[in-house]
């Protein structure tokens, strides 16, 4: 069973850089998936935020693309979301999750989610 | 970018059927997928490929994609589906490539 666990920090001060890992267990991420961050504000929608293919080059969201940077940890097994500059904009749950790429990309698989604050 | 419309709620008493619609433009030319997001959980996939169900969802789900409208149908609405879902389709025009919709809230009275 494929399971995915995100850790990091709580609280983030703003104009820090909110860093966030995600574990896998079940499945390597280095098979044929990609990994992915998406973010849900309070009260609000999900919005995807960027994803990594192992071997490949990462993608995200053009909204957040300047801050954003995602890394894969094959060693591990985990991968990795930073976003600098942090704002009270960025407070929400933060979820990892699994998907292939192109009209067939669902997200399969899905963390807990982890919820962020940014504030000082 | 590319924009996905849903209604805010629908509500509805138990066994009654749900219909859940997500529009945007030629959406029947693209894949729509549908999650379930129960208060305080992590979404869930429910529907992919437009009206295909993942192992484990109940036959109670169903979709259809045409035109400019993607419907996520809830047969005999039971208490335990009483939860938020939102559409997701791929989309390179912009280079947002998931998009998701705004979400309804599904209440069952």
């Amino acid at each position: 069973q494929v399971q995915l666990q995100e850790s990091g920090p709580g609280l983030v001060q703003p104009s820090e850089t909110l860093s966030l890992t995600c574990a896998v267990s079940g499945y390597s991420i280095s098979s044929d998936y990609y990994w992915g961050w998406i973010r849900q504000p309070p009260g609000k929608g999900l919005e995807w935020i960027g994803s990594f293919y192992h071997g490949g080059s990462p993608y995200s969201s053009p909204s957040l693309k300047s801050r954003v940077t995602i890394s894969l940890d094959t060693s591990k097994n985990q991968f990795s979301l930073k976003l600098s500059s942090a704002t009270a904009a960025d407070t929400a749950v933060y979820y990892c999750a699994r998907h292939r790429w192109g009209s067939s990309g669902n997200f399969d698989y899905w963390g807990q989610g982890t919820p962020v604050t940014v504030s000082s | 970018s590319y924009v996905l419309t849903q209604p805010p709620s629908v509500s509805l008493a138990p066994g009654e059927t749900a219909r859940i619609t997500c529009g945007g433009s030629n959406i029947g030319r693209k894949s729509v997928h549908w999650y379930q997001q129960r208060p305080g959980q992590a979404p869930v996939l429910v529907i992919h490929y437009d009206s295909d169900r993942p192992s484990g969802i109940p036959e109670r789900f169903s979709g259809s994609n045409s035109g400019n409208t993607a419907t996520l149908t809830i047969s005999r609405v039971e208490a335990g589906d009483e939860a938020d879902y939102y559409c997701q389709v791929w989309d390179t025009s912009s280079d947002h490539y998931f998009v998701f919709g705004p979400g309804t809230r599904v209440t069952v009275l």
